[in-house]
C-alpha cells in the first residue's frame, strides 16, 4: 500500500551538477506530475505524463527533462543543478481525476 | 497566469477554536479543492467541490464554493493540535480533456498552528 513513492527524500548538490528524481506509483494511474513547492508559494507544475510514452511541459519547465520510463515511473532530471532549482519536488498521479490526484511524500533539493 | 489569493498567510489559534481560510481568484473556477499538508509530507485531498454554491462537510470541516465560482472559504470547527499544517486551496478551470487539464492553480497557501 504504499502509493506515490520519492526517492531520495534529501539532497545537497552544487551549481552544475546533475541528478535525477525518481518517482513509481503502484496504483496503475495513467498520468503522473511533477511539482515544485517554494516557501511561501503553492505548487507550481513542472512535467506532466498523460499516460506510458507522452510527456508535456508545465508552468515552469526550464532546466528541466522528464522521462516517463513505464506506467509506473516517471523520473524528474537536473542536467545542470542551478541555486534557483533549491526546493521541495512533489511526484503525483492519477487515473480518474482532480479528486483522485495522489502526492508522494516530496524530494527536498538544495543547490548551493 | 491565474493566481489564486490565499488569506490569511497563517493563524495561531487556542485549540477549540474556529478557523476560517479564504480563496479569491479574478478568473473562474468550475472546480475547487481544498487539501491539507502536513510537515514533510505531501498534499492530502480534504474537499472538493463541483458547483457555485456548494456546501460540503467533512468532518469537522466545512468548504463552500462561491456564488461568483471566483472564490471559495474553508472553515475548521472546534481545532484540535493535529489540525497543524498548511491548507492550500486549488482550483481547474475546465473539464477533463486531457491529462494537462489536471493543471489545478495553487494558493501560497494558510499556515496553521493550533495552541494548546
Amino acid at each position: 500500500n504504499a502509493g506515490v513513492t520519492q526517492t531520495p527524500k534529501f539532497q545537497v548538490l552544487k551549481t552544475g551538477q546533475s541528478m535525477t528524481l525518481q518517482c513509481a506509483q503502484d496504483m496503475n494511474h495513467n498520468s503522473m506530475y511533477w511539482y515544485r513547492q517554494d516557501p511561501g508559494m503553492g505548487l507550481r507544475l513542472i512535467y506532466y505524463s498523460a499516460s506510458e510514452g507522452t510527456t508535456d511541459k508545465g508552468e515552469v519547465p526550464n532546466g528541466y527533462n522528464v522521462s516517463r520510463l513505464n506506467k509506473r515511473e516517471f523520473s524528474l532530471r537536473l542536467e545542470s543543478a542551478a541555486p534557483s532549482q533549491t526546493s521541495v519536488y512533489f511526484c503525483a498521479s492519477t487515473t480518474g481525476g482532480w479528486e483522485k490526484l495522489f502526492f508522494g511524500s516530496g524530494t527536498q533539493l538544495s543547490v548551493l | 497566469g491565474q493566481q489564486l489569493n490565499q488569506s490569511p498567510q497563517s493563524m495561531f489559534i487556542q485549540e477549540g477554536e474556529d478557523v476560517s481560510m479564504n480563496c479569491t481568484s479574478s478568473s473562474i473556477f468550475n472546480t475547487w479543492l481544498w487539501y491539507k499538508q502536513d510537515p514533510g509530507e505531501g498534499p492530502v485531498l480534504l474537499i472538493a467541490l463541483y458547483k457555485a454554491g456548494e456546501l460540503t462537510s467533512n468532518g469537522r470541516l466545512t468548504a463552500q464554493f462561491g456564488i461568483t465560482r471566483k472564490d471559495s472559504f474553508l472553515n475548521i470547527s472546534a481545532s484540535i493540535p493535529s489540525d497543524v499544517g498548511i491548507y492550500f486551496c486549488a482550483g481547474q478551470r475546465g473539464g477533463y480533456s486531457g491529462a494537462g487539464s489536471y493543471q489545478l492553480t495553487f494558493g501560497k497557501g494558510t499556515k496553521l498552528s493550533v495552541i494548546p
